[in-house]
């Protein structure tokens, strides 16, 4: 299965909002309503920020907001702080039924 | 409070079978709820999901690992296990035992590292 299309890096200034893209097919983003993103510090395990498309697990700030439209999903951070510079994953449930992650988006905040 | 611990061997030669346990304390592994993952990253690359069981023993892999992949999990000591066989250095990686819940990975262990070499 081919992973999931995200950006390489993307970059934000403190106060900003920035906007991380995940592309898959129909098979998987397309298809289902079951996309997740995850945020990983250097050296510690990734951490569920989204799931369901939009849902955000309890004590996930509301800065962060996740959306679909056809087979391309975002992640839209609003106020960027110091602490969000991190790398973000996407992940999608398949049709085949597996899980298919994206190759991860390396956040900056300037 | 929940947790995933994985434990196993932290070298592995090539042609061998790397074998990974998770122990999961905090809460049952039989629940109709989760499902329970494995998730590897190599250094400096990104996530890959290697597979999951449920606790009745179904199993989903991953297609690329299918064919050396074995996941099966021990209900009476609340743990899952990790077999992939005939390992390359493409293999060296941190393992991650998760749990799935809403086709997410909601809780991770901390990772254990993986090195293939002789």
């Amino acid at each position: 299965q081919s992973a999931l299309t995200q950006p390489a890096s993307v970059s934000g200034s403190l106060g900003q909002s920035i906007t991380i893209s995940c592309t898959g097919t129909s098979s998987d983003v397309g298809g289902y309503n079951s996309v997740s993103w995850y945020q990983q510090h250097p050296g510690e395990a990734p951490k569920l920020f989204i799931y369901d498309v939009s849902n955000r697990p309890s004590g996930v700030s509301n800065r962060f907001s996740g959306s679909k439209s056809g087979n391309m999903a975002s992640l839209t951070i609003s106020g960027l702080q110091a602490e969000d510079e991190a790398d973000y994953y996407c992940c999608s449930y398949t049709s085949r039924p597996t899980l298919v992650f994206g190759g991860g988006t390396r956040l900056t905040v300037l | 409070q929940f947790q995933l611990q994985e434990s196993g061997p932290g070298l592995v030669k090539p042609s061998e079978t790397l074998s990974l346990t998770c122990t999961v304390s905090g809460g049952s592994i039989i629940s109709s709820t989760y499902y329970w993952s494995w998730v590897r990253q190599p250094p400096g690359k990104g996530l890959e999901w290697v597979g999951s069981i449920y606790y009745s023993g179904t199993t989903y892999y991953n297609p690329s690992l299918k064919s050396r992949l074995t996941i099966s999990i021990d209900t009476s000591k609340n743990q899952f296990s990790l077999n992939l066989a005939s390992v390359t250095a493409a293999d060296t990686a941190v393992y991650h035992c998760a749990r799935e819940y809403s086709r997410s990975v909601q809780q991770w262990g901390q990772g254990t590292l993986v090195t293939v070499s002789s």
